[in-house]
Protein backbone atom coordinates (compact mmCIF):
# COMPACT_ATOMS: atom_id res chain seq x y z
CA UNK A 1 0.00 0.00 0.00
CA UNK A 2 1.20 3.43 -0.08
CA UNK A 3 3.63 4.77 2.33
CA UNK A 4 3.40 8.80 4.35
CA UNK A 5 5.88 9.87 5.72
CA UNK A 6 5.60 13.12 7.76
CA UNK A 7 8.35 15.36 8.74
CA UNK A 8 9.76 16.98 10.97
CA UNK A 9 8.25 14.34 14.09
CA UNK A 10 8.00 17.28 16.49
CA UNK A 11 8.17 20.80 16.12
CA UNK A 12 8.61 23.63 19.01
CA UNK A 13 7.84 27.31 17.88
CA UNK A 14 7.61 30.66 19.55
CA UNK A 15 4.43 32.31 18.64
CA UNK A 16 4.25 34.61 16.03
CA UNK A 17 6.52 32.07 14.23
CA UNK A 18 6.19 30.95 10.75
CA UNK A 19 6.38 26.78 9.88
CA UNK A 20 6.56 24.45 7.18
CA UNK A 21 5.48 20.58 7.44
CA UNK A 22 6.10 18.22 4.89
CA UNK A 23 4.45 14.94 3.88
CA UNK A 24 6.11 12.57 1.42
CA UNK A 25 4.10 9.87 -0.22
CA UNK A 26 5.26 6.75 -2.02
CA UNK A 27 2.65 6.76 -5.08
CA UNK A 28 -0.31 8.53 -7.34
CA UNK A 29 -3.40 9.85 -5.28
CA UNK A 30 -6.34 10.84 -5.92
CA UNK A 31 -6.98 12.21 -2.57
CA UNK A 32 -4.90 14.11 -0.12
CA UNK A 33 -6.20 16.13 3.27
CA UNK A 34 -4.34 18.13 5.39
CA UNK A 35 -5.84 17.31 9.33
CA UNK A 36 -5.19 19.19 12.78
CA UNK A 37 -6.16 16.91 16.00
CA UNK A 38 -6.21 19.30 18.74
CA UNK A 39 -5.04 18.15 22.51
CA UNK A 40 -8.89 17.18 23.03
CA UNK A 41 -8.51 14.58 20.24
CA UNK A 42 -10.88 16.21 17.50
CA UNK A 43 -9.77 15.86 14.10
CA UNK A 44 -10.40 19.13 11.99
CA UNK A 45 -9.86 18.98 8.09
CA UNK A 46 -7.98 21.77 7.17
CA UNK A 47 -7.31 21.39 3.32
CA UNK A 48 -8.61 18.77 1.03
CA UNK A 49 -5.80 19.43 -1.93
CA UNK A 50 -5.13 16.35 -4.02
CA UNK A 51 -2.91 19.17 -6.41
CA UNK A 52 -2.31 22.46 -6.30
CA UNK A 53 -2.11 25.49 -3.74
CA UNK A 54 -4.54 26.73 -1.31
CA UNK A 55 -5.01 28.61 1.55
CA UNK A 56 -7.27 29.73 4.24
CA UNK A 57 -6.01 32.39 6.44
CA UNK A 58 -2.92 31.96 7.86
CA UNK A 59 -2.62 28.75 7.02
CA UNK A 60 -2.16 27.45 2.85
CA UNK A 61 -1.24 24.15 1.49
CA UNK A 62 0.90 23.11 -1.95
CA UNK A 63 0.55 19.45 -3.43
CA UNK A 64 2.95 18.63 -6.27
CA UNK A 65 1.31 15.62 -7.21
CA UNK A 66 4.09 14.61 -10.12
CA UNK A 67 6.97 15.13 -7.50
CA UNK A 68 4.62 13.18 -4.65
CA UNK A 69 4.91 15.37 -1.63
CA UNK A 70 2.77 18.13 -0.31
CA UNK A 71 3.67 21.00 2.42
CA UNK A 72 1.63 22.90 4.70
CA UNK A 73 2.45 26.54 5.98
CA UNK A 74 1.84 27.89 9.03
CA UNK A 75 2.26 31.58 9.62
CA UNK A 76 1.76 33.61 12.57
CA UNK A 77 1.43 30.98 14.39
CA UNK A 78 -0.55 30.98 17.79
CA UNK A 79 -0.52 28.86 20.70
CA UNK A 80 -4.13 27.58 19.23
CA UNK A 81 -2.17 26.14 16.66
CA UNK A 82 -0.87 24.05 18.93
CA UNK A 83 -1.69 19.66 18.41
CA UNK A 84 -0.89 16.93 15.53
CA UNK A 85 -1.18 17.56 11.89
CA UNK A 86 -1.64 14.92 9.73
CA UNK A 87 -1.09 14.40 5.87
CA UNK A 88 -3.65 11.62 4.93
CA UNK A 89 -3.54 10.03 1.33
CA UNK A 90 -5.85 8.03 -0.96
CA UNK A 91 -4.73 5.86 -3.83
CA UNK A 92 -6.20 3.63 -6.08
CA UNK A 93 -8.24 1.62 -3.59
CA UNK A 94 -11.05 3.31 -1.24
CA UNK A 95 -8.47 3.86 1.79
CA UNK A 96 -7.25 7.07 3.38
CA UNK A 97 -4.28 6.64 4.69
CA UNK A 98 -2.44 8.40 7.51
CA UNK A 99 1.13 9.64 8.40
CA UNK A 100 2.32 9.42 11.86
CA UNK A 101 1.82 13.35 12.08
CA UNK A 102 3.67 16.67 13.41
CA UNK A 103 3.54 16.94 17.14
CA UNK A 104 3.80 20.91 16.90
CA UNK A 105 3.64 22.81 20.36
CA UNK A 106 3.85 27.05 20.11
CA UNK A 107 5.13 28.79 23.14
CA UNK A 108 4.55 31.78 24.59
CA UNK B 1 -25.94 21.70 11.92
CA UNK B 2 -24.64 18.68 9.93
CA UNK B 3 -22.05 16.56 11.69
CA UNK B 4 -20.80 13.44 12.97
CA UNK B 5 -21.74 12.22 16.42
CA UNK B 6 -19.98 9.51 18.13
CA UNK B 7 -21.00 8.29 21.94
CA UNK B 8 -19.84 7.56 24.14
CA UNK B 9 -17.17 9.71 24.82
CA UNK B 10 -15.81 7.61 27.27
CA UNK B 11 -15.90 3.78 28.24
CA UNK B 12 -14.98 1.33 30.49
CA UNK B 13 -14.99 -2.46 30.16
CA UNK B 14 -14.00 -5.21 31.42
CA UNK B 15 -12.00 -8.07 29.94
CA UNK B 16 -13.74 -9.86 27.75
CA UNK B 17 -16.80 -8.25 27.34
CA UNK B 18 -18.07 -7.09 24.34
CA UNK B 19 -19.20 -3.06 23.45
CA UNK B 20 -20.37 -1.29 20.56
CA UNK B 21 -19.61 2.17 20.11
CA UNK B 22 -22.09 4.54 18.24
CA UNK B 23 -21.77 6.48 15.40
CA UNK B 24 -24.36 8.97 13.46
CA UNK B 25 -23.92 11.33 10.57
CA UNK B 26 -27.09 13.92 9.28
CA UNK B 27 -24.27 14.93 6.22
CA UNK B 28 -25.87 12.20 3.76
CA UNK B 29 -22.55 11.16 3.01
CA UNK B 30 -22.57 7.67 1.27
CA UNK B 31 -19.14 6.19 2.63
CA UNK B 32 -18.29 5.61 6.42
CA UNK B 33 -15.37 4.41 7.84
CA UNK B 34 -14.22 3.20 11.60
CA UNK B 35 -10.05 4.32 12.73
CA UNK B 36 -8.35 3.31 15.71
CA UNK B 37 -5.84 5.57 17.50
CA UNK B 38 -3.36 4.06 19.54
CA UNK B 39 -0.96 7.01 21.75
CA UNK B 40 1.61 8.70 19.90
CA UNK B 41 0.54 6.89 16.49
CA UNK B 42 -1.33 7.54 13.49
CA UNK B 43 -5.03 6.32 12.57
CA UNK B 44 -5.32 3.11 11.29
CA UNK B 45 -8.70 1.68 9.11
CA UNK B 46 -10.31 -0.56 11.13
CA UNK B 47 -13.95 -1.23 8.53
CA UNK B 48 -15.46 0.72 6.00
CA UNK B 49 -18.69 0.78 4.06
CA UNK B 50 -19.60 2.53 0.99
CA UNK B 51 -23.47 1.94 0.61
CA UNK B 52 -25.81 0.94 3.03
CA UNK B 53 -25.98 -2.99 4.15
CA UNK B 54 -21.99 -3.50 2.71
CA UNK B 55 -19.06 -2.92 4.40
CA UNK B 56 -14.79 -4.20 4.14
CA UNK B 57 -12.55 -4.91 6.04
CA UNK B 58 -9.54 -2.17 7.08
CA UNK B 59 -6.29 -3.08 7.73
CA UNK B 60 -6.58 -4.00 11.83
CA UNK B 61 -10.32 -5.64 11.03
CA UNK B 62 -9.84 -8.54 13.80
CA UNK B 63 -11.93 -8.92 16.64
CA UNK B 64 -14.16 -6.12 15.14
CA UNK B 65 -17.28 -6.07 13.67
CA UNK B 66 -20.11 -3.50 11.94
CA UNK B 67 -23.30 -3.59 10.45
CA UNK B 68 -24.81 -0.54 8.17
CA UNK B 69 -28.07 -0.92 7.59
CA UNK B 70 -29.18 2.59 7.89
CA UNK B 71 -26.94 5.51 5.87
CA UNK B 72 -26.61 7.46 9.11
CA UNK B 73 -25.69 4.86 10.96
CA UNK B 74 -22.07 2.74 11.35
CA UNK B 75 -21.93 1.04 14.58
CA UNK B 76 -18.52 -0.69 15.76
CA UNK B 77 -18.70 -3.61 18.18
CA UNK B 78 -15.46 -4.44 20.00
CA UNK B 79 -15.14 -7.79 20.55
CA UNK B 80 -13.36 -9.74 23.18
CA UNK B 81 -11.17 -11.50 20.36
CA UNK B 82 -9.89 -7.91 20.11
CA UNK B 83 -6.37 -8.93 22.05
CA UNK B 84 -5.63 -4.73 22.74
CA UNK B 85 -8.81 -2.96 22.77
CA UNK B 86 -7.87 -0.28 24.57
CA UNK B 87 -7.59 2.78 22.28
CA UNK B 88 -9.50 5.77 20.43
CA UNK B 89 -11.69 5.19 18.15
CA UNK B 90 -12.72 7.64 15.54
CA UNK B 91 -15.62 7.76 13.33
CA UNK B 92 -15.58 9.25 9.91
CA UNK B 93 -17.83 9.94 6.89
CA UNK B 94 -16.90 11.22 3.19
CA UNK B 95 -19.19 11.65 -0.10
CA UNK B 96 -17.40 9.19 -1.84
CA UNK B 97 -14.69 8.34 -3.81
CA UNK B 98 -13.94 12.14 -4.24
CA UNK B 99 -13.96 14.94 -1.29
CA UNK B 100 -12.71 15.63 2.55
CA UNK B 101 -13.07 13.48 5.35
CA UNK B 102 -15.59 14.74 8.13
CA UNK B 103 -14.65 12.76 11.47
CA UNK B 104 -16.49 12.62 14.49
CA UNK B 105 -14.94 13.66 18.31
CA UNK B 106 -14.00 9.66 18.89
CA UNK B 107 -14.63 7.51 21.99
CA UNK B 108 -11.74 6.59 24.28
CA UNK B 109 -12.22 3.06 25.14
CA UNK B 110 -10.51 1.42 28.31
CA UNK B 111 -10.22 -2.10 28.87
CA UNK B 112 -9.53 -3.54 32.75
Amino acid sequence: GIQVEQSPPDLILQEGANSTLRCNFSDSVNNLQWFHQNPWGQLINLFYIPSGTKQNGRLSATTVATERYSLLYISSSQTTDSGVYFCAVKGGGNKLTFGTGTQLKVEL
Amino acid sequence: DGGITQSPKYLFRKEGQNVTLSCEQNLNHDAMYWYRQDPGQGLRLIYYSQIVNDFQKGDIAEGYSVSREKKESFPLTVTSAQKNPTAFYLCASSMGEGGGYTFGSGTRLTVV
